[in-house]
C-alpha cells in the first residue's frame, strides 16, 4: 500500500500524559498536512508543510502542540500535556501539487481520559 | 476566518432516489473539492473542480464549480446502501495550501 500511512490508529492516554503521532506520506510528495477533527465537524487545518519547512500554522495549535518534518518525508505531531479537548482525530493528507486533492492517511484518533 | 456553509446537515433518503447537497461562501475560492468519509476512515476524494462554472462528472456523481466561486454542489444520482457515509466539500485559496472543510452532510440511505 502506498497511500499516507498514520501510526497509531488509536491513542487513549490519561489527562497531563504527551502523545505522539507519525504520519508517513506518499513517496515524493512535498506537501504535508495535519488537521484535527472532532465528532460532527469537518477536518480543521492545524499546519501544513513544504519539504521540512513547516509554512503555516493554525491558531488552533497552541503551544502544547508541535510538528516537525526533519528530512522533509515522514513527520511527527506531539501533544504535551494533554487535555480532554485535545481528544479528536487527527488526519495527515500530503500532495505533489499546488492545488487539488490532499490525500488523507486513515487518521490517528486520541481519546483523552 | 473562513468558512463554508454545507447543507443539508443530514439526509433520510430510499434507496434510488436522487441526491443534491451544496456548499456556500463569504469567500471566493480557487478550487472547490468533495470528499467522502466512511466512519473510523479518512476522507476520500470523489470530484476536483478548478474552473469557475466547471461541471464534472464520476459515475453517478456530477459536482459544479458555481460562477461566482464561492458554491458549489454535489449531485448523486440513483442512489444506492453504499453511498452512506459523511460528504464534506472543501474549497481552496491561492496556492492550495490550506483547504477550509465544511462541516459535512450525512446521508443516510434506506434499501
Amino acid at each position: 500500500d502506498t497511500g499516507v500511512s498514520q501510526d497509531p490508529r488509536h491513542k487513549i492516554t490519561k489527562r497531563g500524559q504527551n502523545v505522539t503521532f507519525r504520519c508517513d506520506p506518499i513517496s515524493e510528495h512535498n506537501r504535508l498536512y495535519w488537521y484535527r477533527q472532532t465528532l460532527g465537524q469537518g477536518p480543521e487545518f492545524l499546519t501544513y508543510f513544504q519539504n521540512e519547512a513547516q509554512l503555516e500554522k493554525s491558531r488552533l495549535l497552541s503551544d502544547r502542540f508541535s510538528a516537525e518534518r526533519p528530512k522533509g518525508s515522514f513527520s511527527t505531531l506531539e501533544i504535551q500535556r494533554t487535555e480532554q479537548g485535545d481528544s479528536a482525530m487527527y488526519l495527515c493528507a500530503s500532495t505533489d501539487r499546488t492545488a487539488g486533492e490532499l490525500f488523507f492517511g486513515e487518521g490517528s484518533r486520541l481519546t483523552v481520559l | 476566518g473562513q468558512q463554508l456553509n454545507q447543507s443539508p446537515q443530514s439526509m433520510f433518503i430510499q434507496e434510488g432516489e436522487d441526491v443534491s447537497m451544496n456548499c456556500t461562501s463569504s469567500s471566493i475560492f480557487n478550487t472547490w473539492l468533495w470528499y467522502k468519509q466512511d466512519p473510523g476512515e479518512g476522507p476520500v476524494l470523489l470530484i476536483a473542480l478548478y474552473k469557475a462554472g466547471e461541471l464534472t462528472s464520476n459515475g453517478r456523481l456530477t459536482a459544479q464549480f458555481g460562477i461566482t466561486r464561492k458554491d458549489s454542489f454535489l449531485n448523486i444520482s440513483a442512489s444506492i446502501p453504499s453511498d452512506v457515509g459523511i460528504y464534506f466539500c472543501a474549497g481552496q485559496g491561492t496556492g492550495g495550501f490550506k483547504t477550509i472543510f465544511g462541516a459535512g452532510t450525512r446521508l443516510f440511505v434506506k434499501a
